[in-house]
């Protein structure tokens, strides 16, 4: 069965700080990877989506994500986080044979100013 | 609308009790899904309808569970004889494409359960 594991539960950062969040995921055939948001007291939106191609991708807000087949990983990244950034984020993976979305348990990240 | 819409946006039940929980997808989206959100995970997949036909139920905690999208428009998700394991929220999104898992689903704020 796939599953997503994402390893950092709770993330503090001051604002300027390059950010990292970690997902890799459990599947062997070919997969689509992405990175859902929530800010507080917001509905779950989405930051970015891999499907094929460039395994760099690029999202809103300065984010992007690396796919890494062979490590299985689907990392976050922004390179200068913001205190808008607090959120908690969701790493989710589809497969070409499902349409559910296979969430990890999120990631909470608090920026301070 | 402008998005997905869901309620009540909370609610409480005493165990025991029947609830329904109401989903507007976005117009014009043919695939809806419901997923359950337990404090601090991830949402986890319920029921998945294309059009009104629910290609997917795997995700059902039990019988207790059921879903419908009669007119392929608006859905219920319906849980019977309400208990404790049951709190949660309940989220539904939509999705305008077919093919299979490459497409956006767009969320709705949920409905938080409370069974006391």
């Amino acid at each position: 069965a796939q599953s997503v594991s994402q390893h950092n539960h709770h993330v503090i950062l001051s604002e300027a700080a390059s950010l990292e969040l970690g997902c890799n995921y459990s599947y062997g055939g070919t997969v689509n990877l992405f990175w859902y948001v929530q800010y507080p007291g917001q509905h779950l939106q989405l930051l970015l989506k891999y499907f094929s191609g460039d395994p760099l991708v690029k999202g809103i807000k300065g984010f992007e994500a690396e796919f890494i087949k062979s490590k299985f990983s689907f990392n976050l990244r922004k390179p200068s986080v913001q205190w808008s950034d607090t959120a908690e984020y969701f790493c989710a993976v589809t497969s070409r044979d499902t349409d559910k979305l296979i969430f990890g348990t999120g990631t909470r990240l608090q920026v301070f100013p | 609308g402008a998005g997905v819409s869901q309620s009540p946006r909370y609610k409480v039940a005493k165990r025991g009790q029947d609830v329904a929980l109401r989903c507007d997808p976005i117009s014009g989206h043919v695939s809806l899904f419901w997923y359950q959100q337990a404090l601090g995970q991830g949402p986890e997949f319920l029921t998945y309808f294309q059009n009104e036909a629910q290609l997917d139920k795997s995700g059902l905690p039990s019988d207790r569970f059921f879903a419908e999208r009669p007119e392929g428009s608006v859905s219920t998700l319906k849980i019977q004889r309400t208990q404790q394991e049951d709190s949660a929220v309940y989220l539904c999104a939509s999705s305008s494409k077919i093919k299979t898992g490459t497409y956006e689903q767009y969320f709705g704020p949920g409905t938080r359960l409370t069974v006391t």
